[in-house]
């Protein structure tokens, strides 16, 4: 059973709307969740983490945190073509102390 | 340097080979992971160290072996591997405790391992 469920996509959204990324855990213990973005052939890069519950804001980038519904998910906002990647969600803590637990992630494509 | 390198960037070995994966840290942090990373799978965990020490060895084989001298390296020592093998292996680094929930981990380029 996968405790990090990610859409696989691909999601496509046109420049300059807003990317949903959606992502469910099981572990009810989680305490913290990342969003990486991978680029094809480059190594996750970490772009948000959130442990408390509501919204987290940088630049164009919303983390969201619901723990009652074991739901994380992250926005973009003004999505640029450079955006498109894949985003992969991890959570940590809980029955997995000592290890990120990462979810298949989604492609994301952004198109002119 | 910064961050987390990982050398070879590319490795191309038959089954019988023994090799070796280097991961250096310039983070100053006292965690570090080995991670592998196959198409359409998830990013699953190998191995973690926590101040030098294991803590956690995640049902890997043991033709895998990891090996951490201080807190700024890691390696992985590999032996009679199987074409499953072939994949990217990436090294991660965090701050304070290994796991701890807050701490975000900081990733390698990784190495693509090819098994013929």
């Amino acid at each position: 059973q996968k405790e990090v469920e990610q859409n696989s996509g691909p999601l496509s959204v046109p420049e300059g709307a807003i990317a949903s990324l959606n992502c469910t855990y099981s572990d009810r213990g989680s305490q913290s969740f990342f969003w990486y973005r991978q680029y094809s052939g480059k190594s996750p890069e970490l772009i948000m983490f959130i442990y408390s519950n509501g919204d987290k804001e940088d630049g164009r980038f919303t983390a969201q945190l619901n723990k009652a519904s074991q739901y994380v998910s992250l926005l973009i906002r003004d999505s640029q073509p450079s955006d498109s990647a894949t985003y992969l969600c991890a959570s940590a803590g809980g029955t997995s102390y000592g290890k990120l637990t990462f979810g298949q992630g989604t492609i994301l494509t952004v198109h002119p | 340097e910064t961050g987390v390198t990982q050398t070879p960037r590319h490795l191309v070995m038959g089954m019988t080979n023994k090799k070796s994966l280097k991961c250096e840290q310039h983070l100053g942090h006292n965690a570090m992971y080995w991670y592998k990373q196959s198409a359409k799978k998830p990013l699953e965990l190998m191995f973690v160290y926590s101040l030098e020490e294991r803590v956690e060895n995640n049902s890997v084989p043991s033709r895998f072996s990891p090996e951490c001298p201080n807190s700024s390296h890691l390696f992985l020592h590999l032996h009679t591997l199987q074409p499953e093998d072939s994949a990217l292996y990436l090294c991660a680094s965090s701050q304070g405790v290994a796991g701890a929930f807050d701490q975000p981990q900081h990733f390698g380029d990784g190495t693509r391992l090819s098994i013929l």
